[in-house]
Order: C-alpha cells, then sequence, then structure tokens
C-alpha cells in the first residue's frame, strides 16, 4: 500500500537534545511538507521541499533543521534551540505544483522529559 | 498572506441531523479548497476538494459549496452517523505550497 511513514509515533526530548523525526513516503511524490499541531490550532508550516536537495522555510522554522536527500525522505530536527517544542507533528506530500491535495501520515507526538 | 477562519470550534449534533461548517479566506487569488477529518491520534485525511471554477461539488453524504465573491466555502454532512465524529480542518491555497489550514471544529454526533 501507498503511504506516508511516521516514526516513531511518540518521541520524548530531554532539555538541551536535538531529536529527528522520520518521514518516509511511497507514493513518488515530489512535494513534501512538515507541520505542527497545537490543541485548538490549525497546522502550521515548519518546512517545505519541492523537490530533493532543495527545502524552503515555513512560518514557524525556528528551532527546526530538515533534509531532502531522497526523494522518499524528508526528516525533521528539532533542536535543542526550540524552547517550547510539545506538540503533534505531522508530515505530508503532494505530488507538487499547486492544487493537489497533501497526503498526510499519522504524526508523531513529541514531549518533553 | 492568506489567512482562513473556521466556524464552529465546536458542533454538536444527533445522529441523523446535518452538519455544516463554513469557512472565510482573505487572498481573493486561493483557488484551491481541500477539507480534511481527523480522528484521534490519526493525521488528516482529504474527504473533499473544490477549485474555484465550480460552485457545489457533492460526494455521497457531504458537499462542499464555494461562494468566491463572499470568499467564504462550507462543508455540508447530511444524515450524520457516529463515525462521522472527528475534527474537521478547511484549507485554502492559490497553488503555491502555501496551504493555510483554519484552526478546526470538533464534531460531535450523538446517537
Amino acid at each position: 500500500d501507498g503511504g506516508i511513514t511516521q516514526s516513531p509515533k511518540y518521541l520524548f526530548r530531554k532539555e538541551g537534545q536535538n531529536v529527528t523525526l522520520s518521514c518516509e513516503q511511497n507514493l513518488n511524490h515530489d512535494a513534501m511538507y512538515w507541520y505542527r499541531q497545537d490543541p485548538g490550532q490549525g497546522l502550521r508550516l515548519i518546512y517545505y521541499s519541492q523537490i530533493v536537495n532543495d527545502f524552503q522555510k515555513g512560518d514557524i522554522a525556528e528551532g527546526y533543521s530538515v533534509s531532502r536527500e531522497k526523494k522518499e525522505s524528508f526528516p525533521l530536527t528539532v533542536t535543542s534551540a526550540q524552547k517550547n517544542p510539545t506538540a503533534f507533528y505531522l508530515c505530508a506530500s503532494s505530488t507538487g505544483g499547486g492544487h493537489q491535495p497533501q497526503h498526510f501520515g499519522d504524526g508523531t507526538r513529541l514531549s518533553i522529559l | 498572506g492568506e489567512n482562513v477562519e473556521q466556524h464552529p470550534s465546536t458542533l454538536s449534533v444527533q445522529e441523523g441531523d446535518s452538519a455544516v461548517i463554513k469557512c472565510t479566506y482573505s487572498d481573493s487569488a486561493s483557488n484551491y479548497f481541500p477539507w480534511y477529518k481527523q480522528e484521534l491520534g490519526k493525521g488528516p485525511q482529504l474527504i473533499i476538494d473544490i477549485r474555484s471554477n465550480v460552485g457545489e461539488k457533492k460526494d455521497q453524504r457531504i458537499a462542499v459549496t464555494l461562494n468566491k465573491t463572499a470568499k467564504h466555502f462550507s462543508l455540508h454532512i447530511t444524515e450524520t452517523q457516529p463515525e462521522d465524529s472527528a475534527v474537521y480542518f478547511c484549507a485554502a491555497t492559490k497553488g503555491n505550497n502555501d496551504m493555510r489550514f483554519g484552526a478546526g471544529t470538533r464534531l460531535t454526533v450523538k446517537p
């Protein structure tokens, strides 16, 4: 089955620690996205990538970093500079080019120890 | 940039009744409007979408209407069932990878 796989489902971070969230898709989509979801709020864009080896900052990129070395993979690193990292993180992909739906993974819930 | 507002934030209906969720957007250049359903602990799933060249689209019990002049669009669910209970998000984009989401509506369908 084609889809988007996010791992792990739950992740805990200690103070001063960087953590990496995995996102893999086998839909052959060019574009991939990372969103942050907080209770009672919509999805806020962290980073997106339209093609391999290229990515752009979204509205809330500070404290996060990404890479896009392969078409299938778009990992997100939450760095120690992100002072309020507790949230539900969603990865999505689309064929790109606009006017196309984004397909989402089932998310990773990050909490602070 | 685009700003999407969604109402109501919570909605409770009796099974079999209809549910309507409304969204407004600010950027008149937006031309693609998807709706997503998110169940607890899951990612959002696309349920219906509409492009700006049509005013209404229907898929079985769900329909979406778009009023470009007023810059608002609505989701209509008829004959609601308990499994329709979830959080629903609207979104708007002008096709430049900048999709903006509403804050969500928590729909509860009471049996």
